[in-house]
């Protein structure tokens, strides 16, 4: 059983939606990871968190400690938000990754 | 300020060969961590190296080493190579002290064993 759960696999929207990708957690943490993965490979962070919600532009992360449970949304989705997104927890020094949710956004 | 870099960003090699692919950290950091990520999966952490020296490691066979030199940079290693090594190699940096570890990852290595 992987430590990090991710849903759905695979997404396609049309521009302008609103995206929800979850993640759900098994381990104890000391912080969930958004990152985004474009085709190529490279990573980046989009959000580190350990309660609450944050936000940046468009894109919301919220976390639920108790739940264990995460949530990445995005508003007004454009084409240039296809990737792919990755939930991420820490606890201590090690990192266990989802496999991540693809995301198609189509104009 | 460079972010993390790699190299190379792409690599062709045979099974058996030796393949060695190299990580320099974000300035400041003083943590690289390895990962392998094959395609559409999630990243597997391979080890994790601080003070020149290998603190943590995955799930992975003795085939897989690496290396820290003192400017912080990274190398890791992989002999006799297999079909299924090929896959994105990420090498992520942080600093050891760093409340929650953020890492920051480099572009990745793709490595081919055909």
């Amino acid at each position: 059983k992987n430590e990090v759960e991710q849903s759905p696999q695979n997404l396609t929207a049309q521009e302008g939606e609103f995206i929800t990708i979850n993640c759900s957690y098994s381990v104890g943490i000391s912080a969930l990871h958004w990152l985004q993965q474009h085709p190529g490979g490279g990573i980046v962070s989009l959000f580190m968190l350990s309660s609450g919600k944050k936000k940046h532009g468009r894109l919301i992360a919220t976390i639920n400690i108790q739940e264990k449970h995460s949530s990445l949304h995005i508003t007004a989705s454009h084409p240039r938000d296809s990737a792919v997104y990755i939930c991420a927890v820490s606890f201590g020094n090690q990192f266990y990754f989802g496999t991540g949710t693809s995301l198609t956004v189509i104009p | 300020d460079a972010g993390v870099t790699q190299s190379p960003t792409h690599l062709i090699k045979t099974r058996g060969q030796q393949v060695t692919l190299r990580c320099s950290p974000k300035s400041g950091h003083d943590t690289v961590s390895w990962y392998q990520q094959a395609l559409g999966q999630g990243p597997q952490f391979i080890f994790q190296y601080y003070e020149e020296e290998e603190r943590q490691r995955g799930n992975f066979p003795d085939r897989f080493s690496g290396h820290q030199f003192p400017n912080y940079s990274s190398e890791l290693n992989v002999n006799a190579l297999l079909l299924g090594d090929s896959a994105l190699y990420l090498c992520a940096s942080s600093l050891r002290s760093g409340r929650y570890n953020e890492q920051f990852f480099g572009p990745g290595t793709r490595l081919t064993v055909l």
